[in-house]
């Protein structure tokens, strides 16, 4: 696609309910990357895929949170057990994935903003 | 946890002023990268500038990298209202191997004033 694309871009829930949030990276692009963004701060780092597989998910705050890829291109956050904390926007990125990181340009969508209640 | 951080936190200025925003890091990296934020979109990459650099331009932007310190500034000249946005550095620390994380700091608000 022309750009990264995140699904829903909001999403409203309630405490303890299930939720998932989709990414369409980028056509081609082998790195993927989920951020979370709380008010007035800076992405956090969550997870990061290689392909199919999460080469480093140390950011995912617990086992609430999971993420999968199973053909290598969209991705799926899911959040179990949602907790009213876990309101922010969670923004994807993806990048080409063949260069060191911190050498390549991530390109991001436009996140989903999560409100649980 | 957050790699960089960034000064001021907000910055208001005239257009037609320059804006210079610092930002500070930890670890020691290979690249650092700054982005920009406008409200409610997702982040735009600007400009990398790698660790044997000093300083790299594009367009209205200068970025400078000062590997003994462990800081960077971005520089915007003649700022236009357009500019006003969040602006944020991001780094990865030299890699062992399995960390592939790329840390953003807090950001700077940067509002233009028509």
């Amino acid at each position: 696609g022309a750009g990264v694309s995140q699904t829903p871009s909001n999403k409203v829930t309630e405490k303890g309910k299930y939720v998932e949030l989709r990414c369409d990276p980028i056509s081609g692009h082998t790195a993927l990357y989920w951020y979370r963004q709380s008010l007035g701060q800076g992405p956090e780092f969550l997870i990061y895929f290689q392909g199919t597989g999460a080469a480093d998910d140390s950011g995912l705050p617990n086992d609430r949170f999971f993420a999968v890829r199973p053909e290598g291109s969209v991705s799926t956050l899911k959040i179990q057990r949602t907790e009213r904390g876990d309101s922010a926007v969670y923004l994807c990125a993806s990048s080409l994935g063949d260069r060191p990181l911190g050498g390549e340009k991530l390109f991001f969508g436009s996140g989903t903003q999560l409100s649980v209640l | 946890s957050q790699q960089g951080e960034e000064d001021p936190q907000a910055l208001s200025i005239q257009e037609g002023e320059n804006a210079t925003m610092n930002c500070s890091y930890k670890t020691s990296i290979n690249n650092l990268q700054w982005y920009r934020q406008n409200s409610g979109r997702g982040l735009v990459h600007l400009i990398l500038i790698r660790s044997n650099e000093r300083e790299k331009h594009s367009g209205r932007l200068r970025v400078t990298l000062d590997t003994s310190k462990k800081s960077s500034s971005l520089l915007i000249t003649a700022s236009r209202a357009a500019d006003t946005a969040s602006y944020f550095c991001a780094t990865a620390p030299i890699s062992s191997g399995s960390a592939r994380q790329l840390t953003f700091g807090s950001g700077t608000q940067l509002t233009v004033l028509p």
